[in-house]
């Protein structure tokens, strides 16, 4: 059974840098598992912003930005906005299997 | 802009069959990736699994894959999930998503649709 591990929680002040991680049971998450990021905010549904571990959407805000750090995927944050408080969820494929991470709920305070 | 709306019924019986559709408009269903995925109350993500085409490729959750089936009718630019044999563990809200061109992964989801199993 396969695990993809994401922080439960994370608090960031306004203005602030956070960086989310993405770690699979595996080893070491490479461009291979395609890491895609949502953003879901409550009564919503999730919300695509990273794609192929670095690539945005046209519609992620340009403070958003994916990347590979050692061993893990990786979703950081630079100028925190009020509004980015939500939970966001890696996926990971697996030879033709999808895997989300649990999340991480992101605070903002 | 591609959008995708779930439909079907709200509740399910235990050991019955939850069947729920999504259409797509805006975008077509044939050569993208088609994937069901839901969210316990509370909870996180679980993807359930996803076709390419019609009588094409599906790939489902191993720990779903005795239970679903997914199809497709690319006459009504719709695709469908079937899970047998539910349990109150099923209950969930269920989203509907497709990828895009140039996009592994998800790019478009539907607003979900709360399924509750209960007798």
């Amino acid at each position: 059974q396969t695990v993809v591990t994401q922080e439960p929680s994370l608090t960031v002040s306004p203005g602030g840098t956070v960086t989310l991680t993405c770690a699979s049971s595996t080893g070491a998450v490479t461009s291979n598992y395609h890491p895609n990021w949502f953003q879901q905010k409550p009564g919503q549904a999730p919300r695509a912003l990273i794609f192929g571990a670095i690539n945005k959407h046209s519609w992620t805000p340009a403070r958003f930005s994916g990347s590979l750090l050692g061993d893990k995927a990786a979703l950081t944050l630079s100028g925190v906005q009020p509004e980015d408080e939500a939970e966001y969820y890696c996926l990971l494929h697996y030879g033709g299997a999808w895997v989300f991470g649990g999340g991480t709920k992101l605070t903002v305070l | 802009q591609v959008q995708l709306q779930e439909s079907g019924p709200g509740q399910a019986k235990p050991s019955e069959t939850l069947s729920l559709t999504c259409s797509v408009s805006g975008g077509s269903v044939s050569n993208y990736y088609c994937s069901w995925i839901r969210q316990p109350p509370g909870k996180g993500l679980e993807w359930i699994g996803y076709i390419y085409n019609s009588g094409g490729t599906t790939n489902y959750n191993p720990s779903l894959k005795s239970r679903v089936t997914i199809s497709m009718d690319t006459s009504k630019n719709q695709f469908s999930l079937k899970l047998s044999s539910v349990t109150a563990a099923d209950t969930a809200v269920y989203y509907c998503a497709r990828d895009d061109i140039g996009v592994s992964g998800i790019m478009y989801w539907g607003q979900g649709t709360l399924v509750t199993v209960s007798s």
